[in-house]
């Protein structure tokens, strides 16, 4: 079945600067991949998602790249804010299924003012 | 309804007692997920549910566990003789596709065995 990776566990980056979260995945035939943001002690929500398709999305502060020869995708923050402070999960279809997804381990940011 | 809601949202339990717990996901939503959440850690699939089958039951960690869905919209997660180990957050997710599309999470139970 599918294989998500999720690197870094943990990363600390001061207000303002860029904050940078790669998955990689097994399966090549996936062609689905999104981001969940879960505050704490609240539901993972989705934040942005990416088609194979294409190449790259933004969505104001936030941007999904993906690379499908090298079967990784990856979630990029710009000028972060304190409110961005959360675990971020990455997720991709597990092969042979009908809809679940799997889901990296997740990287828990933490934005100092 | 408005979200996905799930009950209850907390539940303490005894080892070796039976829980259930319910998921009512958004109405018309098809697809149906309950995850696993331990402390700190990611989100281990546990079973999906396409209208009121199950196609998909690899991720039930042991026999213990058992979840079904009636009438295409309530479903219900049960775990039967109750270990420490079974304590975690139970998320339920819901959507109207297939391909993990749209999920959208409830609030999940947070369920700890003493």
């Amino acid at each position: 079945g599918e294989n998500v990776e999720q690197h870094p566990s943990t990363l600390s980056v001061q207000e303002g600067d860029s904050a940078v979260i790669k998955c990689t995945y097994s399966d090549s035939a996936s062609n689905y991949f999104p981001w969940y943001k879960q505050e704490l002690g609240k539901r993972p929500q989705l934040i942005i998602d990416i088609r194979s398709n294409v190449g790259e999305k933004k969505d104001q502060r936030i941007a999904v790249t993906l690379n499908k020869t090298a079967k990784h995708f990856s979630l990029h923050i710009t000028e972060t804010q304190p409110e961005d402070s959360a675990v971020y999960f990455c997720a991709a279809p597990q092969r042979g299924s009908q809809g679940n997804l799997i889901f990296g381990k997740g990287t828990k940011l933490s934005v100092k003012p | 309804g408005a979200g996905v809601s799930q009950s209850p949202s907390n539940k303490v339990t005894e080892k070796g007692k039976d829980v259930e717990l319910r998921c009512d996901p958004i109405s018309g939503h098809t697809a149906l997920y309950w995850y696993r959440q331990s402390l700190g850690q990611g989100l281990e699939f546990l079973i999906y549910f396409q209208g009121n089958s199950a196609p998909d039951k690899s991720g039930l960690p042991s026999d213990r566990f058992s979840a079904e869905r009636t009438g295409g919209s309530v479903s219900t997660l049960t775990i039967q003789r109750t270990q420490q180990e079974d304590s975690a957050v139970y998320l339920c997710a819901s959507s109207s596709y297939r391909g993990g599309y749209g999920y959208t999470f409830g609030s999940g139970t947070r369920l700890t065995v003493v």
